[in-house]
């Protein structure tokens, strides 16, 4: 399995909080992503890494930020959380044309 | 603009017959293409990938699946269905390496014993 783990796993926090996600690799992969899971739309890429500081917006990046200062490690920030922001969240890893890979997913419930 | 449809939001099959998930893509180049699985509470997993090499790709567990250009699509099919490939199945394309991965919505694969 790719080496990469999420945290927290499990988040639940108050609507206009912030939250910080953690995603961090042992692969030494170039790219990495940030996905949302919900029930009927499958899953939707929020922001994305193409190198250390280079980052760039997904198809569902409004309210989220992200910072890549390390290879390792790319973080995914809600500044203000939303209700809306209820989630299952998923990082992955890729290189070029191979697959990605996923890590275990971080639910987080907004209230 | 590429995208990706997958037919059947739910599939039930016996166990011990054919699985057959279908997917289809839009492109404007020959793209790259991928089906991952999810269990229950778990990340997704890369079943296969096809990348413009031979067009039966086979993968992990009994899967494969094959690439029609003429159909623009890539079914995922397994000979004889286990109970534990009951799961989430997601069909997803690129169209270079460069790329960001467009994943379709998904299908609900039950395994009735």
């Amino acid at each position: 399995d790719a080496g990469i783990t999420q945290s927290p796993r499990h988040k639940v926090t108050e609507t206009g909080t912030p939250v910080t996600l953690r995603c961090h690799q042992t692969e030494n992969h170039r790219y990495m992503y940030w996905y949302r899971q919900d029930p009927g739309h499958g899953l939707r890429l929020i922001h994305y890494s193409y190198g250390v500081k280079d980052t760039d917006k997904g198809e569902v990046s409004d309210g989220y930020s992200v910072s890549r200062s390390k290879t390792e490690d790319f973080l995914l920030t809600l500044e203000s959380a939303t209700s809306s922001q209820t989630s299952v969240y998923f990082c992955a890893i890729s290189e070029l044309d191979r697959g990605q890979y996923f890590g275990p997913g971080t639910r987080l419930t907004v209230t | 603009a590429q995208s990706v449809t997958q037919l059947g939001s739910h599939v039930s099959v016996s166990e011990g017959a054919l699985v057959l998930l279908r997917c289809n893509y839009s492109s404007s180049v020959p793209p790259y293409l991928f089906w991952y699985v999810q269990y229950p509470n778990q990340g997704l997993q890369l079943l296969l990938k096809y990348t413009s090499a031979a067009t039966l790709v086979k993968g992990i567990n009994g899967f494969e699946a094959e690439f029609k250009k003429s159909e623009t699509s890539f079914h995922l099919t397994k000979p004889s269905a286990h109970m534990s490939d009951a799961a989430e199945y997601f069909c997803a394309v690129k169209e270079t390496s460069y790329d960001k991965v467009i994943f379709g919505p998904g299908t609900s694969l039950s395994v009735i014993p």
